[in-house]
């Protein structure tokens, strides 16, 4: 059974560079047919698409993020990783991995979430 | 403000049937596939509905999606109190070039 774990600092502070990794296991990242997203949820909101990679390190981003984030792979480590720099404390969220489905933009598998807390 | 328009709330009774709908455009909803998930409180979302109307592995056959046109619907027949929580849809916009969800619909179960 595929899962992914997030990991990263829960509390950050204004102008930091937030930087979290998902952890895949159960399976291969190098998986061809999906890609691997994060997403996030502040609180008490909806859900806000973040961006996707591939694991060639092909990547695309979502147009309100996309000038401060940047994905990377590791596929020696199976894992995947996310950076948000120059944070505020709208930034402040419940941040999840999740894999997108290989025919669609879905995503079938998700991690449990991770609390980012930005503060001055 | 979401690009795909979600009711707030719905709700009904116990055994009853809801739906929800999804309301987008043609470079969203009117031409990419729409799925749908359901987060329960304190949990991560669940994938419940893919490509318009398929279902995952696992999930029941009380859960149904369509989709005409711009709009997109969710139907959930035979409700139970274990339903309760918020439900998004999701696609792709291809005129933004972007990932769109719904603003999300809480369900509640009288």
């Amino acid at each position: 059974q595929l899962q992914l774990q997030e990991s990263g600092p829960g509390l950050m502070k204004t102008s930091e560079t937030l930087s979290l990794t998902c952890t895949v296991s159960g399976g291969s990242i190098t998986n061809r047919f999906h890609y691997w997203a994060w997403i996030r949820q502040p609180p008490g909101k909806g859900l806000e698409w973040i961006g996707s990679i591939y694991y060639t390190g092909s990547t695309y981003y979502s147009l309100s993020l996309k000038s401060r984030v940047t994905m990377s792979v590791d596929t020696s480590q199976n894992h995947f990783s996310l950076k948000l720099n120059s944070v505020t404390a709208a930034d402040t969220a419940v941040y999840y991995c999740a894999r997108r489905g290989s025919s669609s933009f879905f995503f079938d598998y998700w991690g449990q979430g991770t609390l980012v807390t930005v503060s001055s | 403000q979401s690009v795909l328009t979600q009711p707030p709330s719905v709700s009904a009774a116990p055994g009853q049937r809801v739906t929800i709908s999804c309301s987008g455009s043609r470079s969203n909803v009117g031409n990419q596939d729409v799925s749908w998930y359901q987060q329960l409180p304190g949990t991560a979302p669940k994938l419940l509905i893919y490509d318009n109307n398929k279902r995952p592995l696992g999930i029941p056959d009380r859960f149904s999606g369509s989709k005409s046109g711009t709009s997109a619907t969710l139907g959930i027949t035979g409700l139970q109190t274990g339903d309760e929580g918020d439900y998004y849809c999701v696609t792709w916009d291809g005129s933004l070039s972007d990932g769109v969800f719904g603003g999300g619909t809480k369900l509640t179960v009288l």
